[in-house]
């Protein structure tokens, strides 16, 4: 079985500041990948970061890093610089060997404030 | 813009209507997925097509018929649906494989409401 559990229901961010959003996983596989999904109001899934099981280091896009601890199972987003654009739920999902399709966390609705 | 295209965009219909969601991709992606999601809740997997096959159904009522007539498109079929079916359906698409190669690439949805 493979979970995700994203324990913020609601972020505060000033506009320009950096905010971490929570993802800790459980699976028994070893080899598994983290994804991000950004979903504004408008509805659309926005895919925003990968991170492999077997990578040695964070991932980074732009503005937004992954904060990925192994041992611990935690696989946090970090965006820096902080937009107004970037209000809207964020989604943690999981895909291990064992599975077919990502397995998504219950989300963070990030609110960005001037 | 997204590179997978849903349609319509809402939708509204009786307990007693047909009615069928359309989704299409040009990015040679094998897989593709339905998902349904609630309002303030992730979305859940319906149902996984590969290679134009139905490889997963996860327990969905068959009142949700999915149907893929050729690579690219993919359709479900809605028939004597319920008001607690009113949601957003996602359709996405991936490659085959492993690892990254399964990131979805997702539509904007349909917002269907069942009266």
């Amino acid at each position: 079985a493979q979970k995700i559990t994203q324990t913020q229901p609601g972020m505060f961010v000033q506009e320009k500041e950096a905010v971490t959003l929570d993802c800790t996983y459980d699976t028994s596989d070893q080899s598994y990948g983290l994804f991000w999904y950004k979903q504004p109001s408008s509805g659309e899934m926005i895919f925003l970061i990968y991170q492999g099981s077997y990578d040695e280091q964070n991932a980074t896009e732009g503005r937004y890093s992954l904060n990925f601890q192994k041992a611990r199972k935690s696989a946090n987003l970090v965006i820096s610089a902080s937009q107004l654009g970037d209000s809207a739920m964020y989604f943690c999902a999981i895909l291990t060997n064992s599975g077919y399709a990502l397995n998504f966390g219950k989300g963070t609705s990030l609110l960005v404030t001037p | 813009d997204t590179e997978v295209t849903q349609t319509p965009k809402h939708l509204v219909m009786g307990m007693t209507n047909k009615k069928s969601l359309k989704c299409e991709q040009h990015m040679g992606h094998r897989a593709m997925y339905w998902y349904k999601q609630k309002a303030k809740k992730p979305p859940e997997l319906m149902f996984v097509y590969s290679y134009e096959k139905l490889s997963i159904n996860e327990s969905v009522p068959s009142r949700f018929s999915p149907e893929c007539p050729n690579s690219s498109l993919l359709n479900l079929h809605l028939h004597a649906l319920q008001p607690e079916d009113s949601a957003l359906y996602l359709c996405a698409s991936s490659q085959e494989g492993g690892g990254s190669r399964k990131k979805l690439f997702f539509g904007s949805g349909t917002q269907l409401s069942v009266l």
